[in-house]
C-alpha cells in the first residue's frame, strides 16, 4: 500500500524559505505513468495546486508561485521536496503531497498534510 | 480555465442532492473531471474519477456526470446520511496541464 508523508518546520518566518518533504513508502517516484504534487489549503479555505513533478525531474508550477518555488525528487527516488522563498502569512495553510495519474490528473494517494505557519 | 461550486447545499437524510460544478473559460468535457470529499481535519479522498468512475470502496450512491450543454459536471449522492456530511471539491485540468479546483461545496445533513 502506498503511503506519503509530509515532513517539515510548523513554524516559518516571514521572508524566509518553506521546506518541505514528502517521504515515500510502499512504492518509489519511478514510474511515467504519475506525478507527484504538492498542494495547501489556507485555514477554512479551499484546495490549491502548488505543482508537481515527474520522476524525470519535469516540473508544472501554479503560475502564482513559480517565481518562488522549486520542486524536486530525491536521488533515491523516495521522496520529493518543495522549497517556496520569500513566504508571506499569505502562504500559512496545510501542505498535502500527493500522487497523480498521468491520463487522468486524479490524485489517488495522498499523505495527511501538515501545517505551515508563517508568523514573527 | 475556471470551476465553480455553490459554497453551500443542505438536504435530509434519506433524499438525493446534486453538486454542481461549473466551467467557464474552457470547455469541462476537454478534460476528465474528478470529485473529492473531505472531512474536517483530514486529507481529501477521491469519490468519482473520470467523470464518473468510482473507486473501490465508494458506495453506487454516489455518481458523477458531465452536461455539455451547461459546460458543467455535477456529484449527486442518493440516500443521504449523515457521514456524507463534508466538503466536496470539482478538479480538473487547463489546455498547459495546469490543475483547477472548483471553491468547494460544504454539504449539510439536516
Amino acid at each position: 500500500q502506498l503511503q506519503l508523508q509530509e515532513s517539515g518546520p510548523g513554524l516559518v518566518r516571514p521572508s524566509q524559505t518553506l521546506s518541505l518533504t514528502c517521504t515515500v513508502s510502499g512504492g518509489s517516484i519511478k514510474s511515467d505513468d504519475y506525478f507527484w504534487i504538492w498542494l495547501r489549503q489556507p485555514p477554512g479555505r479551499g484546495l490549491e495546486w502548488v505543482g508537481y513533478i515527474f520522476s524525470s525531474g519535469v516540473t508544472y508550477y501554479n503560475p502564482s508561485l513559480k517565481s518562488r518555488l522549486n520542486i524536486s525528487v530525491g536521488s533515491s527516488k523516495k521522496f520529493f521536496s518543495l522549497e517556496l522563498a520569500s513566504v508571506t502569512a499569505a502562504d500559512t495553510a496545510v501542505y498535502f503531497c500527493a500522487r497523480g495519474t498521468m491520463l487522468t490528473h486524479d490524485f489517488d494517494y495522498w499523505g495527511r498534510g501538515t501545517l505551515v505557519t508563517v508568523s514573527s | 480555465f475556471i470551476l465553480t461550486q455553490p459554497h453551500s447545499v443542505s438536504e435530509s437524510p434519506g433524499k438525493t442532492v446534486t453538486i454542481s460544478c461549473t466551467g467557464s473559460g474552457g470547455n469541462i468535457v476537454s478534460n476528465y473531471v474528478q470529485w473529492y470529499r473531505q472531512r474536517p481535519g483530514s486529507a481529501p479522498t477521491t469519490i468519482i474519477y473520470e467523470n464518473y468512475q468510482r473507486p473501490s470502496g465508494v458506495p453506487a450512491r454516489f455518481s458523477g456526470s458531465i452536461d455539455s450543454s451547461s459546460n458543467s459536471a455535477s456529484l449527486t449522492v442518493s440516500g443521504l446520511e449523515t457521514e456524507d456530511e463534508a466538503d466536496y471539491y470539482c478538479q480538473s485540468y487547463d489546455d498547459f496541464n495546469h490543475v483547477v479546483f472548483g471553491g468547494g461545496t460544504k454539504l449539510t445533513i439536516l
